[in-house]
């Protein structure tokens, strides 16, 4: 079936360790989002690919890093993480068609913990 | 800017009752679109419905139905005779116009926690 990857579904890493996430595809979808999402509160968009064309929210913190090697793939990596950085990490894919309406399909996250 | 507000932090309701999430949303944009996502504690979103702003027929599907009012700004969402399976996070969501590409990004609510006793 086609599908949103996340790896891992848990990661520990300890404050200040680079850690990477990272997110795989099959629908073939040009655009992918990463989204984070603390305890008990929406998700919050960090940034999203239109193909290779990478946009930041502008309250994105620079800690906070993607690369789209390409089309199936997208990693978020957090350079120096902190305790306020654990979260919850979602992965998202929608396909840009013009004339329709892009639906956004979620992995299962990746829950991150700082210690 | 767009706005998703859902009033109701948590709901707790006994199996087989009938419960209503609400959902009022703020937008500019004259077309919208209007979401429901379910949120289990595996984590992962799953959609649930997709609504247009020109489209304001209430929606039923199985147990899950959606009264969707422009007059009001609501998009709220009907479960009838609950379930324990239904015990979840349900977030509503509003996104903006297509094709403008960035307007697609969706705006979440804050989530209802709902609780099935059994």
């Amino acid at each position: 079936d086609a599908m949103v990857i996340q790896n891992p579904r848990y990661q520990v890493t300890q404050f200040g360790k680079p850690v990477t996430l990272s997110c795989s595809q099959t629908l073939n979808h040009n655009v992918m989002y990463w989204y984070q999402q603390k305890s008990s509160q929406a998700p919050k968009l960090l940034f999203h690919y239109y193909d290779k064309d990478f946009n930041n929210e502008a309250d994105t913190p620079d800690n906070f890093q993607s690369r789209r090697p390409n089309t199936s793939f997208c990693f978020l990596d957090i350079r120096s993480p902190g305790l306020g950085d654990a979260a919850m990490y979602l992965c998202a894919t929608s396909r840009d068609q013009a004339g329709s309406y892009n639906e956004q399909f979620f992995g299962p996250g990746t829950r991150l913990t700082v210690l | 800017a767009q706005k998703v507000t859902q009033a109701q932090t948590e709901i707790s309701v006994v199996e087989k009752e009938d419960v209503t999430l609400d959902c009022v949303y703020e937008t500019r944009d004259t077309t919208y679109y209007l979401f429901w996502y379910k949120q289990p504690p595996s984590g992962e979103l799953v959609f649930l419905i997709r609504r247009n702003s020109f489209d304001e027929q209430n929606e039923i599907s199985g147990r899950y139905s959606w009264n969707f009012q422009k007059s009001t700004s609501s998009f709220n969402f009907t479960i009838t005779a609950s379930q324990v399976v239904d015990s979840a996070v349900y977030f509503c969501a509003l996104s903006g116009d297509f094709p403008n590409f960035g307007n697609e990004k969706l705006t979440f609510g804050t989530g209802t926690r709902l609780t099935i006793i059994p």
